[in-house]
């Protein structure tokens, strides 16, 4: 079963905007990952953010976390031709720390 | 790169054969999960092996088997293929415990026919 959900599932902008994509989901959780896939290839590990985390970035990418709405947001800024790809939010929620994906964003982003 | 390397790429398989994946994981990470990706999905967890034990299962019937080796590198092997088995799978590795990142490789493509 998928519990992340992603939203929206596709998401088309222009080089330059920002681009953001949200996750909801459903049980407690010790963290939440996101993930961007190119071409349906490997998941390139994007980041990593804890569940007594609020807020974290790294480089272009600012990752929200609200627990109480069981929800976060990935917002990548200033995008570039090269952000086109599927973005997946995953949550680690049990004791072997497997990881749950939703089915996934769709970002283009036109040059 | 992540160090997780995978083999082979892509495959071509019989339905009612039998197929083994392969998976190395990235080094220092005694930890490895596999993932089948279908079509349009997000990935969904199959097993996890932690030190040589298998540390978890999904929703995947018991043809759906693995090991892992001493260097925590790993196999995944499905018996009596189904068409529907055909999809990406996905081996992530990492150093297992909570609020580690996995690292996942470039999958391999099985397709039954």
């Amino acid at each position: 079963s998928q519990q992340g959900e992603e939203d929206p599932q596709a998401l088309s902008i222009q080089e330059g905007e920002n681009a953001t994509m949200n996750c909801s989901y459903k049980t407690s959780i010790n963290n939440l990952q996101w993930y961007r896939q190119n071409s349906g290839r490997g998941l390139v590990h994007l980041i990593l953010i804890r569940s007594n985390e609020r807020e974290k970035h790294s480089g272009r990418l600012r990752v929200t976390l609200d627990t109480s709405k069981k929800s976060s947001s990935l917002l990548i800024t200033a995008s570039r031709a090269a952000d086109t790809a599927s973005y997946f939010c995953a949550t680690d929620e049990g004791s072997n720390y497997k990881l749950t994906f939703g089915k996934g964003t769709l970002l283009t982003v036109n040059p | 790169e992540t160090g997780v390397t995978q083999s082979p790429t892509h495959l071509i398989k019989t339905r009612g054969q039998q197929v083994t994946l392969r998976c190395s994981s990235q080094s220092g990470h005694n930890t490895v999960s596999w993932y089948q990706q279908a079509l349009g999905q997000g990935p969904q967890f199959i097993f996890q092996y932690y030190r040589e034990e298998e540390n978890g299962r999904g929703n995947f019937p018991p043809r759906f088997s693995g090991l892992q080796f001493p260097n925590y590198s790993s196999e995944l092997n499905v018996n009596a293929l189904e068409l529907d088995d055909s999809a990406l799978y996905l081996c992530a590795s990492s150093f297992g415990g909570p609020n580690t990142e996995a690292f996942f490789g470039q999958g391999t493509r099985l397709t039954v026919v």
